[in-house]
């Protein structure tokens, strides 16, 4: 099946800083998401990117399908970013999500 | 409106006990999702229903029984379970598999002793 990997698995930030999180895919996908998992388990939805590029405030995100990766950008970091960052794709044809290894990122005041 | 639902927010059950755990959506979405999610780990798909059929079970254990009475409903049946199935569930639901920007409950978090 599918592998999915996100680098790198911790980062500690000091807030304000600039951070990039990387997804990469072993094959072809129908659809790709970014979500923040909270410290209370909730599981945010920040992008909906299968191909692309996209911003929302002080987050952007871009996808190279045909490169099989994408990429979390966060600038100007602040301590309610901190949490687990998990990228997830479903491979073409098979309507399945699977999770990515996630990045546990933490923002310091 | 893009909240999905889920209670209770906490259970815990005995290995004898059975228990249903609720899911909700008014998004109008065609797609609903369940995922268990140990900790430290990322979640792990169980079940996929599509127009409020079944259509993918990830070989999960005959103990977990899924059921879509509607296209706003999702219940997951437990019976039996062992410890090691002590996790968060997560519910979702998305437009449809095609189209699968999916959202997330709040999740059940599941102590089973």
């Amino acid at each position: 099946g599918i592998q999915v990997e996100q680098s790198p698995p911790d980062l500690i930030l000091q807030e304000g800083a600039n951070s990039t999180l990387r997804c990469n895919f072993s094959d072809s996908v129908n659809n790709l998401q970014w979500f923040h998992q909270n410290p209370w388990g909730q599981l945010i939805n920040l992008f909906y990117i299968p191909s692309g590029t996209k911003q929302n405030g002080r987050l952007s995100a871009t996808t190279v399908a045909t490169e099989r990766y994408s990429l979390l950008y966060i600038s100007s970091s602040q301590t309610t970013d901190s949490g687990v960052y998990f990228c997830a794709v479903d491979a073409s044809g098979t309507y399945k999500y699977i999770f990515g290894t996630g990045t546990r990122l933490k923002v310091l005041a | 409106d893009t909240e999905v639902t889920q209670t209770p927010k906490h259970l815990v059950m005995g290995m004898t006990n059975k228990k249903s755990l609720k899911c909700e959506q008014h998004m109008g979405h065609r797609a609903m999702y369940w995922y268990k999610q140990k900790a430290k780990k990322p979640p792990e798909l169980m079940f996929v229903y599509s127009y409020e059929k079944l259509s993918i079970n990830e070989s999960v254990p005959s103990r977990f029984s899924p059921e879509c009475p509607n296209s706003s409903l999702l219940n997951l049946h437990l019976h039996a379970l062992q410890p090691e199935d002590s996790a968060l569930y997560l519910c979702a639901s998305s437009p449809g598999v095609e189209w699968a920007e999916q959202y997330f409950g709040p999740g059940t978090r599941l102590t089973v002793t």
